[in-house]
């Protein structure tokens, strides 16, 4: 079965603090996913990754990076995080090739004090 | 103008009514997906089409490539059916909706 997992469904951090959320999938799928999901926003691309150790900027890539070491993990970092970065989390994967299909972790809800 | 439109942003209903949540997109795209977002935020698909029909029990999606516009049905609804409804769009990436919010009262 496939499975996304992040590492934390609920997170508190205070303004200023460095932020690390992790996705680790377990279908050795090449692309991976980064997005925020906001009230009336929907779902916006933070940062993408083709393959490991490449990472592509998305739609709102301001305020964070990305680190993609292992094929089966993709971390979002917020160097300083904002009170404007509370916001849920979703990380997801697919296969580089064939089905377009993406799968979703759970989410992190991140609030920023 | 968001490249993918979605209505109505929020929908309440009976248990056993029939429901449609309606999907536009402005752009072309490959193949539409239709993503259920339940309370707590996990996110599992339920369709992904590129022309015709999907039906899936209860859930039946189509889609009309020349009017760029798709719609996912529910028959005979039910509580557990309560959860946001999102409508995304697949160019070079995925484009999302900004979802619909369902609640079906029993």
């Amino acid at each position: 079965d496939v499975k996304v997992t992040q590492s934390s469904r609920y997170l508190v951090k205070r303004t200023g603090e460095k932020v690390f959320l992790e996705c680790v999938q377990d279908m050795d799928h090449e692309n991976m996913f980064w997005y925020r999901q906001d009230p009336g926003l929907g779902l916006r691309l933070i940062y993408f990754s083709y393959d490991v150790k490449m990472k592509e900027k998305g739609d709102i890539p301001e305020g964070y990076s990305v680190s993609r070491e292992k094929k089966e993990r993709f971390s979002l970092i917020l160097e300083s995080a904002s009170t404007n970065q509370t916001s849920m989390y979703l990380c997801a994967s697919r296969r580089r090739t064939g089905t377009n299909e993406q799968f979703f972790g759970p989410g992190t809800r991140l609030t920023v004090l | 103008k968001n490249e993918v439109e979605q209505s109505p942003q929020n929908l309440t209903a009976q248990e056993g009514e029939f429901i449609t949540i309606n999907c536009s997109y402005s752009v072309g795209i490959s193949a539409l997906h239709w993503p259920q977002q339940h309370p707590g935020g996990g996110i599992v698909s339920l369709f992904m089409l590129s022309s015709g029909k999907k039906k899936h029990g209860r859930l039946i999606a189509t889609i009309n490539i020349q009017e760029k516009h798709s719609s996912l049905h529910i028959t005979a609804s039910h509580p557990r059916d309560s959860a946001v409804y999102i409508c995304a769009g697949y160019t070079d990436k995925l484009i999302f909706g900004t979802g619909t919010r369902l609640q079906v009262f029993p």
